[in-house]
Order: structure tokens, then C-alpha cells, then sequence
């Protein structure tokens, strides 16, 4: 059965500080790792990693794959306290017909 | 462009009871896929729908079903509803050829008391 892992399970910090979320994953087939985020209820998606090493940006946002190691990291510089939500982590199998297997996530808050 | 939609908001129902939520995907995708989400953890896959038919289904029991129509909405039905079934339950939607990312609705929170 496939299993993503996230950690922390909570993360606390103060405006302006640099966060690293991990992600670590056993997948049968692996094609992709997908990072949403979740504020309220949708979540919204972030990137998709497909191939190793290929670094994602999108503005302070960034999210990095190892496919020999198994896992991701998102990395979000200079925080702001819209950034608090929860932070999802899935993969997609080719075995799977686009079902998305997640880890619990990750509750990041921001303090001003 | 209209998202992914999903109604109702908000549900409350009692244990026994029989619920249908329902889902729009956005405009241009074929498939319908239904996550549970129950309060701290990630979602949970149910099942998905692709041209009518039930293509895959999670580890979830025979009480959840699913019908997805030919404007590719998709319902999904929880019959004899348990007090563990109360969770957030969110529809994603994609274009099955595409092989990107999926689209989610903002869930319907169902509470069974």
C-alpha cells in the first residue's frame, strides 16, 4: 500500500522566518509528488515534481524532489501570515488511475 | 470559468440516515474523483468516476456508493451513515488524458450526531 509521510506535524514561526515542510514517500511506480495547500476547505494545488532534482519556484515558494531518496521538501522564504494553512503532500502512482495518496499534512502558522 | 463546485456547504444528519452530495467538475474535465477528509488528517481517496463508470475505489465500504451523468457531475451516497463518517468530503476533478494536477471543490462538511 502506498504511504506518505510529512513532517513536522505542526510548525509555529514568526513573520519573515524560512520553513522547510518534508515529505517522504513509499510508492508502487511513483510518477508524481503533488503540494497543496489548505486554508479553509479546497485544497489548493502548488506544484507537481515529476523528475529528480528539478527545482519548482512560484515567487517564496519553492519545492525540491529526490526520487533516489524517496522524499520532497517545500521551502517558503520570508513568511507571511497569509501563508498559514495546512500543507499537503501526495503522490500519484501509474498504477493508480490518478488517485492522489496523501500525508496528513503539515499546520504551519505564522505569527505577526 | 466556474471551479470545481459542491453542494450542499453543510449537512447534519443522524446516524441511520442516507446522504447525497453532489459535484460539478470544472469545465473541460472528464473525471470525478471523491476524498474523505476527516478533521486533522490528509484526505482519504474514495473513488473515481471516468465516462459513467466506477474506475477505482479506496478502502471504504460497500455503504459509500457513487454515480457519475453525462455532463461528467458526479453524487456520492453514504447510505446507514455512522458517527465516524462525519469529515470534510471533497470532489477533484481532472482531464484523464492530461495527467495534471486535480481540481478541488470547497468540500461538504457532513456531521453525523
Amino acid at each position: 500500500e502506498d504511504k506518505v509521510v510529512q513532517s513536522p506535524l505542526s510548525l509555529v514561526v514568526h513573520e519573515g522566518d524560512t520553513v522547510t515542510l518534508n515529505c517522504s514517500y513509499e510508492v508502487t511506480n511513483f510518477r508524481s509528488l503533488l503540494w497543496y495547500k489548505q486554508e479553509k476547505k479546497a485544497p489548493t494545488f502548488l506544484f507537481m515534481l515529476t523528475s529528480s532534482g528539478i527545482e519548482k519556484k512560484s515567487g517564496r515558494l519553492s519545492s525540491i524532489l529526490d526520487k533516489k531518496e524517496l522524499f520532497s521538501i517545500l521551502n517558503i522564504t520570508a513568511t507571511q501570515t497569509g501563508d498559514s494553512a495546512v500543507y499537503l503532500c501526495a503522490t500519484i502512482s501509474n498504477f493508480g488511475n490518478e488517485k492522489l495518496t496523501f500525508g496528513t499534512g503539515t499546520r504551519l502558522t505564522i505569527i505577526p | 470559468d466556474a471551479g470545481v463546485t459542491q453542494s450542499p456547504t453543510h449537512l447534519i444528519k443522524t446516524r441511520g440516515q442516507q446522504v447525497t452530495l453532489r459535484c460539478s467538475p470544472k469545465s473541460g474535465h472528464d473525471t470525478v474523483s471523491w476524498y474523505q477528509q476527516a478533521l486533522g488528517q490528509g484526505p482519504q481517496f474514495i473513488f473515481q468516476y471516468y465516462e459513467e463508470e466506477e474506475r477505482q475505489r479506496g478502502n471504504f465500504p460497500d455503504r459509500f456508493s457513487g454515480h457519475q451523468f453525462p455532463n461528467y457531475s458526479s453524487e456520492l451516497n453514504v447510505n446507514a451513515l455512522l458517527l465516524g463518517d462525519s469529515a470534510l468530503y471533497l470532489c477533484a476533478s481532472s482531464f484523464l488524458g492530461a495527467r495534471n494536477e486535480q481540481f478541488f471543490g470547497p468540500g461538504t462538511r457532513l456531521t453525523v450526531l
